[in-house]
């Protein structure tokens, strides 16, 4: 069975500074999606970054990076410029092709002025 | 509508009594995922839907927890007995088609007591 492992239950990092939060995750599919999701205090979740496997190139979305190593099976997120909004806490999340959606346990991330 | 929609948001029940959430996903999106969520922790998968068809049933915690879906719209999730350790938010998400971007609901907050 696929599994999805963040292996830092916390983070902090201090305002302006860059930070990465780690994912490792488990498979015998070839075909496959992975994804960080955001969940603030509010409890609303929001999608972060998106990456599909058979792209070799790393996703990012403005401030946000990853690096994606498909040997390896590590799905890393950076974080440039820490702003405080960004903290929350962070899942990775594992997709196969037509089939559910797995998440890891998370790491809260805690921006410091 | 707009977003996923959840109800109630809240619910407080008393142990052994059954209870029913609702989530009415976003117009024309195929696929719909209940998670479960303990205090802190990360996301609990339980079951997702393609259309009115569940092919992975398998996070469902006991034979106490059933959900359906009809009209390939809105999903119901029920608990039959419930149970302190059912305390949690249950959260819903949709999208079209599977592993795309998820749009997640706000959760339901469930307490047993």
């Amino acid at each position: 069975a696929q599994t999805v492992t963040q292996s830092q239950p916390e983070m902090s990092v201090q305002e302006a500074e860059t930070v990465t939060l780690s994912c490792t995750y488990d498979t015998s599919e070839s075909d496959y999606y992975l994804f960080w999701y955001k969940q603030p205090p509010s409890r609303q979740m929001i999608l972060v970054i998106r990456q599909e496997a058979y792209k070799q190139q790393n996703a990012t979305e403005n401030r946000f990076s990853v690096n994606f190593q498909k040997a390896a099976k590590s799905f890393s997120l950076k974080i440039s410029d820490s702003q405080l909004g960004d903290a929350a806490m962070y899942f990775c999340a594992y997709g196969d092709r037509d089939d559910k959606i797995i998440f890891g346990k998370g790491t809260r991330l805690h921006i410091l002025p | 509508g707009a977003g996923v929609s959840q109800s109630p948001s809240n619910k407080v029940t008393e142990k052994g009594k059954d209870v029913e959430l609702r989530c009415d996903p976003i117009s024309g999106h195929t696929a719909l995922y209940w998670y479960r969520q303990s205090l802190g922790q990360g996301l609990e998968f339980l079951i997702y839907f393609q259309g009115n068809s569940a092919p992975d049933k398998s996070g469902l915690p006991s034979d106490r927890f059933s959900a359906e879906r009809t009209g390939g719209s809105v999903s119901t999730l029920t608990i039959q007995r419930t149970q302190q350790e059912d305390s949690a938010v249950y959260l819903c998400a949709s999208s079209l088609p599977t592993n795309e971007k998820l749009f997640f609901g706000s959760g339901t907050q469930l307490s047993v007591l």
